[in-house]
């Protein structure tokens, strides 16, 4: 069975300070993986998907098909940073995009 | 210019009166998806289409049903609304779902 799971509802970080949001998956096949963000009172945005291997915003995620995971990453942690992140994942048969539950980011001054 | 607008934002309802979510796009995209949002769940599917004539149970789809009036629209009604329907209401749309979602601003509905 499909499924995503972020193992933290929140995690605080101070500013400045790395950050790694995990994410761990399970689908018997090939999927995509996406990060999702949700800032405040604002509508989802997609993030980064694993497929086009951006950097936006200095987040990275690499897909590590060993481990089934796909970890979120950022060097240095910034207070705009704070927001639900969502991990989701599509897969190949038929292709509905199935999320985490979250994980809130809170980033301390 | 949003690309995906929902209406109405908030709506509080009683138990038992009928409502409707409504859902258009301008992204010229085929599929489009009803999920809704709780604290602690993440966002859970209720239903899904991919084209027009095309309409799809999701995981979550009881007490719930769905119309797509045209490309551009996907409305999803609460036939009798319940408390526990109490949620946040996205509506999204993708090219494909390896290109990811356009998600609107959501609808808050409160059932009392």
């Amino acid at each position: 069975a499909q499924r995503v799971t972020q193992p933290e509802k929140l995690l605080s970080v101070f500013k400045g300070a790395p950050v790694e949001l995990k994410c761990n998956y399970s689908y018997s096949g090939s999927p995509e993986l996406f990060w999702y963000v949700q800032y405040s009172r604002q509508r989802l945005q997609l993030l980064l998907r694993h497929i086009s291997r951006e950097s936006i915003k200095g987040f990275t995620a690499d897909l590590n098909k060993g481990e089934t995971s796909f970890h979120l990453k950022k060097p240095f942690a910034q207070e705009e940073d704070s927001a639900m992140y969502y991990c989701a994942l599509s897969g190949s048969r038929d292709d509905k995009i199935i999320f985490g539950k979250g994980t809130r980011l809170h980033i301390l001054p | 210019d949003a690309d995906v607008t929902q209406t109405p934002r908030n709506r509080i309802t009683k138990t038992g009166k009928r409502i409707m979510l409504e859902c258009s796009q301008t992204k010229g995209h085929d599929r489009m998806y009803w999920y809704r949002q709780d604290p602690g769940l993440g966002l859970r599917l209720i239903y899904y289409s991919f084209d027009v004539k095309d309409i799809n149970k999701g995981e979550i789809s009881d007490g719930y049903s769905v119309s797509r009036q045209a490309q551009a629209k996907f409305s999803l009604s609460l036939e009798s609304a319940i408390p526990n329907q109490t949620a946040l209401y996205f509506c999204a749309t993708s090219l494909t779902g390896s290109h990811g979602y356009t998600f609107g601003s959501g609808t808050r509905l409160t059932v009392v």
